[in-house]
């Protein structure tokens, strides 16, 4: 497609429930990173693709969270027995290569609530 | 380690008002510097970037100039419209991979 594309859109999960975020990203992007926003912060890194490897999952913040890529395109993002403190908007970038000279395009994110 | 701080808002301007908002960084290396535009209900738009010292970026009528002496890189508009409603990120990347985001700056324009 012309853009990243997430989905869902919006969750709702209720607390201890296991939920699974997509990112489809721009055909072709070999770089994808997935990032949390909070309400009214900004975004913050969880981890980083290249292809099908995952090089740098360090910001992933409890081993909770989950993410994969197995094929170099799709990536999915997944949190187990979630909690409050995981609501936020998740967000999915991809890119033609990594290097500190180029943007990345930012999907829409999915904005998870968990009551 | 890396950081961004940016204007904390927010910032409320009359349509074709001069428009500012303020972005410091520390970095260890030589970051490029962007800044990002996200509408209600949308994810984060590239509006400008500059990769190194004295570049200036500009994009729809915005301009950020990067200053290592100050290590700063402010945004600025010299009239804005209803429009440019949105909130506004400043961004580093340096060598590794990830951005490091301000916490964003919330615009409003009123006719």
């Amino acid at each position: 497609g012309a853009g990243v594309s997430q989905s869902p859109r919006y969750k709702v999960a209720k607390r201890g429930q296991d939920v699974a975020l997509r990112c489809d990203p721009i055909s072709g992007h070999v770089s994808l990173f997935w990032y949390q926003q909070a309400l009214g912060q900004g975004p913050e890194f969880l981890t980083y693709f290249q292809n099908e490897a995952q090089l740098d999952k360090s910001g992933l913040p409890s081993d909770r969270f989950f993410a994969e890529r197995p094929e170099g395109s799709v990536s999915t993002l997944k949190i187990q027995r979630t909690q409050q403190e995981d609501s936020a908007v998740y967000l999915c970038a991809s890119s033609t290569r990594q290097g500190q000279n180029y943007g990345y395009t930012f999907g829409s994110g999915t904005r998870l609530t968990v009551v | 380690g890396d950081s961004v701080t940016q204007m904390e808002g927010p910032v409320t301007l009359s349509e074709e008002a001069f428009l500012t908002i303020n972005c410091t960084y520390t970095a260890t290396g030589y970051p490029s510097l962007f800044w990002y535009v996200q509408y209600p209900g949308e994810g984060l738009q590239l509006l400008l970037k500059a990769t190194k010292a004295d570049d200036k970026g500009s994009n729809k009528g915005f301009e950020a100039t990067y200053r290592k002496e100050t290590t700063s890189f402010h945004l600025e508009k010299g009239s804005v419209q209803v429009s440019d409603s949105a909130v506004y990120f400043c961004a580093l990347k340096d060598t590794g991979n990830q951005f490091y985001f301000g916490t964003g700056t919330s615009l409003t324009v009123i006719p």
